[in-house]
């Protein structure tokens, strides 16, 4: 089974350019995560997605950080422009599926694999 | 606000050590809580915990979760230097968007 994919692999920009990271998920698995990596700490969700919905978005700095899923399948995570804060991994989740309560998506379900991440330097 | 803590924070051991790592967690509606191994950038899935008293093993690694006082731990017997990576802890946290809560990881560096 191939695993979560991300590119580029490393990336170096200067400060107010622009950069994006795409990420194409394991097939069949209905929800995808971006997660911010800073050196010396865990990884902090961005956004999630449960197909091509935004589930949770509450810690994007939508200032400057957009992401899509037109097709529910894989995404693209924006940032425009880049500050020097935003040196980090940016890590590509994806897990199986959702479960509903009455009808209604109540989370998603299932371990999360990650992608190889992207290394973002802003200079 | 959920909470993950990890400790040590960092650990450098010789090769056929014994390591104990450690992780104690503040989450409303627990309901699990996952070992991660990450080497370059990936992290890696180890185990997911969601009962007390029941040991999960992959070989020389093995975690354990204690629900009434919040932690868990993770021993890696006969280290090698390839167990060397920062592990992570993280728990779901509360409401419908799983979200994962992380530790900031404990650096294990094993030395020939």
């Amino acid at each position: 089974e191939a695993g979560v994919a991300q590119s580029p692999r490393y990336k170096i920009i200067e400060k107010r350019q622009s950069v994006a990271f795409w990420c194409n998920p394991i097939s069949g698995h209905a929800t995808l995560y971006w997660y911010q990596q800073i050196l010396g700490q865990g990884p902090k969700l961005l956004i999630q997605f449960q197909n091509n919905g935004v589930v949770d978005d509450s810690q994007l700095p939508k200032d400057r950080f957009s992401a899509e899923r037109l097709k529910g399948v894989d995404s693209t995570l924006k940032i425009q422009p880049a500050k020097l804060e935003d040196s980090a991994v940016y890590l590509c989740a994806s897990s199986l599926d959702g479960f509903y309560v009455r009808g209604v998506l109540a989370g998603a379900r299932g371990t999360q694999y990650f992608g190889p991440g992207t290394r973002l330097t802003v200079l | 606000e959920d909470k993950v803590v990890q400790s040590p924070l960092s650990l450098v051991v010789h090769e056929g050590d014994t390591v104990t790592l450690n992780c104690s967690y503040e989450v409303t509606n627990f309901r699990s809580l996952l070992w991660y191994k990450q080497e370059k950038k990936a992290p890696t899935f180890l185990f997911m915990l969601t009962s007390s008293g029941i040991e999960k093993k992959s070989g020389r690694l093995s975690s354990i979760l204690d629900k009434k006082e919040l932690f868990s731990i993770l021993n890696i017997t006969a280290t090698q230097t390839g167990d060397s990576a920062v592990y992570l802890c993280a728990v779901p946290t509360q409401g419908g968007s799983e979200k994962l809560v992380f530790g900031k990881g404990t650096k294990l560096t094993v030395n020939p």
